[in-house]
């Protein structure tokens, strides 16, 4: 099945500057999406990453802050821009794919995630 | 807006024994269903998945459905220290891709 990798896997920012993680799976997939876990909270979806086109945002989440880019099937960046320490979270990418590259379609698989602490 | 509830806990049950967690939703067009493991500092492991009403048993983890209640299940027989972790119970909409989590429930069992 896919092997989901992200990078980097922790990182500690000054507010005010922009990290960008990046999400690559070994095989093509069809759906990307990337998840903020704030501490103690459940996960919240933040955009599905379309590749060639913009990404398709959630209530509350927009490009200026979170800018995405997926330029191929199997690659996807997540920038969190002019941080603050409320954006200190765990950032998560998932995928999906209904072409058999992963073990069930309709089932999302989980990268292992970025631990993001803003000062 | 849809929602998915869960009892946060933490549920505490002994070595041994059969833990029971529990999950209800708002929205009756939701189609699928899933139960993800998250252990400490690591990222969600899809454990079962459900579509249908009725039981569904994977060794010793049984989901339960029930759509005409909107409540799912996540049983595990002969629970084990190793099961000691955070369940998310996630749920899908009739043509949508994105999830919705509930808040997790946080499972120890004890030796």
């Amino acid at each position: 099945s896919a092997v989901i990798s992200q990078k980097p896997s922790r990182d500690i920012c000054q507010r005010g500057t922009s990290l960008t993680i990046q999400c690559q799976v070994d095989s093509q997939v069809t759906m990307m999406f990337w998840y903020r876990q704030q501490p103690g909270q459940s996960l919240t979806l933040i955009a599905t990453a379309n590749q060639g086109s913009e990404a398709t945002y959630e209530s509350g989440f927009v490009i200026d802050k979170f800018p995405i880019s997926r330029p191929n099937l199997t690659f996807s960046t997540l920038t969190v821009s002019n941080m603050s320490p409320e954006d200190s979270s765990i950032y998560l990418c998932s995928v999906e794919d209904q072409g058999g590259r992963v073990p069930r379609p309709d089932t999302q698989y989980f990268g292992p995630g970025t631990r993001l602490t803003v000062l | 807006q849809k929602e998915v509830e869960q009892n946060s806990g933490p549920l505490s049950v002994p070595e041994g024994a059969i833990a029971s967690l529990n999950c209800t939703y708002s929205d009756r067009v939701s189609q699928s269903f899933f139960w993800y493991r998250q252990y400490s500092g690591k990222s969600p492991e899809l454990i079962m998945s459900i579509y249908s009403n009725g039981d569904k048993e994977d060794g010793r983890f049984t989901a339960q459905l029930n759509k005409a209640s909107q409540y799912v299940s996540l049983l595990i027989r002969d629970s084990q220290p190793s099961d000691s972790a955070t369940y998310l119970c996630a749920v899908k909409g009739s043509g949508a891709n994105n999830l919705f989590f509930g808040t997790g429930t946080r499972l120890t069992v004890i030796p």
